[in-house]
Order: C-alpha cells, then sequence, then structure tokens
C-alpha cells in the first residue's frame, strides 16, 4: 500500500535547539494531519491542516500545508525532552475512508 | 469521555490460538479502524468501518476478521493466530465519511493499543 515519505527517520538534538520534519508523496492530499507517539501508547494528534499553504500553530509546533498539496512540515522550536517520541504524518485524499501514514521519525533530545 | 478504548492492553498467544480484541469509543463517531504497528512500518490499516453495518479491507486483511457490533464497538479477531501477527494494534475512530463533510471530519483518534505476542 502507498505510504508516505517521511524525513529524517530519526533525529539526535540537544535541549532547545530548534527541530524540521517533512513529509512528502506522490499523491495529493486534502488534509494533513501531524500525530505524536510516546512510548507505549497510541498516537496522538498535534495539528491537523486542512488547505493548501495553511501554517497552523499549536504551542511549540508550526506546520505547514504545502502548496502543491503534496508536501507538509513539522517545526518543533526550542525543544524539552518531553518531545522525544515518534511523530507520524499523515495524509487524506477527501471523500475516502482511509488516511496514508508516514513512516515516522523518531525524535531524541539530549540534556 | 474516554475517547478509544481498547482491551486487553497485553496479550500472549501460542500458534494456533484465538482471540478478540475489542475496541469502543464514546465520541459518537461513525467509523472505526483496526491498524497494525510493526517497527519500521509505520501503521497499516487492517480492516476498517466507514459506518455501522459496514466492513471493509485494508492493507493487511489476512488472518484477521472484523466485528461492528454497533456504532460504539469495533472489534478485531484472529482465528488462528501465527507469530507473523506479533504487533501492537490500535484502534481509531473519526466522525463521519462522504463529500461534503467538514474538512476537519478528517481526524482520526486512536486507542491507547494491545500488545500482542505470538509464540
Amino acid at each position: 500500500g502507498q505510504q508516505l515519505n517521511q524525513s529524517p527517520q530519526s533525529m539526535f538534538i540537544q535541549e532547545g535547539e530548534d527541530v524540521s520534519m517533512n513529509c512528502t508523496s506522490s499523491s495529493i492530499f486534502n488534509t494533513w494531519l501531524w500525530y505524536k507517539q510516546d512510548p507505549g501508547e497510541g498516537p496522538v494528534l498535534l495539528i491537523a491542516l486542512y488547505k493548501a499553504g495553511e501554517l497552523t500553530s499549536n504551542g511549540r509546533l508550526t506546520a505547514q500545508f504545502g502548496i502543491t498539496r503534496k508536501d507538509s512540515f513539522l517545526n518543533i522550536s526550542a525543544s524539552i525532552p518531553s518531545d522525544v517520541g515518534i511523530y507520524f504524518c499523515a495524509g487524506h485524499t477527501g471523500g475516502g475512508n482511509k488516511l496514508t501514514f508516514g513512516t515516522g521519525t523518531q525524535l531524541k533530545v539530549e540534556l | 469521555n474516554a475517547g478509544v478504548t481498547q482491551t486487553p492492553k497485553f496479550q500472549v498467544l501460542k500458534t494456533g490460538q484465538s482471540m478478540t480484541l475489542q475496541c469502543a469509543q464514546d465520541m459518537n463517531h461513525n467509523s472505526m479502524y483496526w491498524y497494525r504497528q510493526d517497527p519500521g512500518m509505520g501503521l497499516r490499516l487492517i480492516y476498517y468501518s466507514a459506518s455501522e453495518g459496514t466492513t471493509d479491507k485494508g492493507e493487511v486483511p489476512n488472518g484477521y476478521n472484523v466485528s461492528r457490533l454497533n456504532k460504539r464497538e469495533f472489534s478485531l479477531r484472529l482465528e488462528s493466530a501465527a507469530p507473523s501477527q506479533t504487533s501492537v494494534y490500535f484502534c481509531a475512530s473519526r466522525y463521519i465519511v462522504g463529500a461534503g463533510a467538514p474538512s476537519s471530519y478528517n481526524e482520526q483518534f486512536f486507542g491507547p493499543g494491545t500488545r500482542l505476542t505470538v509464540l
């Protein structure tokens, strides 16, 4: 099945640094979603994007829906230890029932 | 609201045994989903139910069956467990499907997962 290309696969950063990750697809999406998964837990929705070009923030998180509708990025500013986890992008084509998920970016924060 | 709940949280089976994973949501969502998550593979859709009374195959349905018991509950059954089914299973739900629905209805909400080991 189709999956989104998410990069980087993993990141190891210092506390206080900014983080950037992105997701690309060969298909156009109508909705982009960003989830975070803590160890041993289910994914939790962080940000949802509904329009091409849209830029949305949630605290220290900012995500953008690419103009081409084939990509999205997520930025985390001033990372803290609790940002550790796996971040997933997901896209929806609209009118259908299924999300397509990226393979995840594992974030580790060094104190 | 409890959101999406799953039982059990952990399970160990022997090859050939059967079991049913339970999922319930209290958000009055129409659609429900079952995913499996394996290292390096992300989330893969097993089955979904767009609305009460309907079920459809996802990306990896072989070896599984589902039942949409009512609007709240969606169960996943392994009839004869195999080691390849060792995984973490997540249930998810969302509001509604179909053209014309507000974009916010595309948001899926996940349960805490069931960690299954098949020996």
